[in-house]
């Protein structure tokens, strides 16, 4: 998982607590993402962001919001956190459609 | 819209059998297609992917895949199953953005 730094690596919260998973990449790529993971579900894709300055949902970003600091950072943040945002959340970046992704080592949330 | 379903969200085979994980995807463009494979506690690997040209592609690991646009299948194929080889892997189509979807996975178990 070279060139993309994940933190925490894992964390427990309260239900309704908040706070901001960080995503940092050296690999100069304009495209980020966050996707979680849940069994049998796969990995599912909760907000990108193509290049500096731009982010988008995706399918499922309800109770996330996201920021794109510069071309490095990707912050991903739960403001009032639920025990149905429990899962494993994995920070990605991207060259091109043809080239696949880099996956960061993730980050597991508990919500209880 | 670009999706993947993974037949067998759980595989068994013992130690030296052929590993099949099967992956099939619906697209309504040329589509780039992924393997990935995830290790316990782990972030995800790219095994390997097929974008143009040659139908059968090889990957890490002895790992190989044959693109069959007639059957809209990208399987998974190994002919010597290893210990090392137990770990979750996930069949992933690229759609027209550059975003990555994946299928639900397949944990695949190796017995001695």
């Amino acid at each position: 998982n070279a060139g993309v730094t994940q933190t925490p690596k894992f964390q427990v919260l309260k239900t309704g607590q908040s706070m901001t998973l960080q995503c940092a990449q050296d690999m100069n790529h304009n495209s980020m993402y966050w996707y979680r993971q849940d069994p049998g579900m796969g990995l599912r894709l909760i907000y990108y962001s193509a290049s500096e300055g731009t982010t988008d949902k995706g399918e499922v970003p309800n109770g996330y919001n996201v920021s794109r600091l510069n071309k490095r950072e990707f912050s991903l943040r739960l403001e009032s956190a639920a025990p149905s945002q429990t899962s494993v959340y994995f920070c990605a970046i991207g060259r091109a459609a043809n080239y696949g992704y880099t996956f960061g080592s993730g980050t597991r949330l508990t919500v209880v | 819209a670009q999706s993947v379903t993974q037949l067998g969200s759980h595989v068994s085979v013992s130690e030296g059998a052929l590993v099949l994980l099967r992956c099939n995807y619906s697209s309504s463009v040329p589509p780039y297609l992924f393997w990935y494979v995830q290790y316990p506690n782990q972030g995800l690997q790219l095994l390997l992917k097929y974008t143009t040209g040659a139908t059968l592609v090889k990957g890490i690991n002895g790992f190989e895949a044959e693109f069959k646009k007639s059957e809209t299948s990208f399987h998974l194929t190994k002919p010597s199953a290893h210990m090392s080889d137990a770990a979750e892997y996930f069949c992933a189509v690229s759609d027209k953005g550059g975003k990555l979807i994946f299928g639900q996975g397949t944990e695949l178990s190796v017995k001695p």
